[in-house]
């Protein structure tokens, strides 16, 4: 079985300051995992996934996470946040044997002061 | 051109009637999913396609019934809606249709269901 635990339900960073969103992950295979940002009243979109490749991961607007598998660790960074980057992120987990099932965290919510 | 659309994207009813939203996609892929986004914003699988067979099917009341006229089209019925049906429903496609994680899953901009 396979689950995700978002470490923080919201987080608030000054805009220009590191953002670190914080992501578990269980999963009895070799899971893929990914990052998905929805701003307010739209859909999501990938910000970056991991499918067992570089376990640094490289994403879109600047976003970064890495995978240790030793701590089962999917965190999420930016080293500069833009006002922009306002939103609520989800980590998501998929097994490799799920049919693609994806495995939603509760979400963290970033807002992002002047 | 949009890749994943859904249609209506509201949708206000009364308790008891019957809908449906509809969910199109041009990236050519094989699999097309439903997804519940309730009102914490926890999102939840529904049900999947791969190549209009069904493949993933939720413990979901049935009075949601999937359909899926062509791989490029999933459909989502409700019957005898009930207020606890109000949420956000998402579409989503992915590339590859065997078993395998690795492919993302592209999102529609969804349909907010609001039942009265």
């Amino acid at each position: 079985a396979q689950s995700v635990t978002q470490l923080d339900s919201h987080v608030s960073v000054s805009e220009g300051t590191p953002v670190l969103l914080r992501c578990n992950y269980s999963s009895s295979y070799s899971p893929s995992l990914f990052w998905y940002v929805q701003h307010p009243n739209k859909g999501l979109q990938l910000l970056l996934k991991y499918t067992s490749a570089a376990t640094l991961v490289k994403g879109i607007n600047g976003f970064e996470a890495e995978f240790k598998k030793s701590e089962t660790s999917f965190h999420l960074t930016k080293p500069s946040a833009h006002m922009s980057d306002a939103a609520e992120y989800f980590c998501v987990v998929s097994e490799t044997d799920s049919w693609g099932k994806l495995q939603f965290g509760a979400g963290t919510q970033v807002v992002v002061t002047p | 051109d949009t890749a994943v659309s859904q249609t209506p994207k509201y949708l206000v009813t009364q308790m008891g009637n019957d809908k449906s939203i509809k969910c199109e996609q041009n990236l050519g892929h094989d699999t097309m999913y439903w997804y519940k986004q309730d009102s914490k914003k926890f999102l939840k699988i529904m049900f999947s396609y791969n190549n209009k067979e069904l493949i993933i099917n939720e413990t979901v009341p049935n009075r949601f019934s999937p359909k899926s006229p062509d791989k490029a089209h999933l459909n989502l019925h409700i019957n005898s809606l009930e207020l606890g049906d109000s949420a956000v429903y998402f579409c989503a496609s992915s590339p590859r249709g065997l078993a395998g994680g690795y492919n993302e899953q592209f999102f529609g901009p969804g349909t907010r269901l609001t039942v009265l």
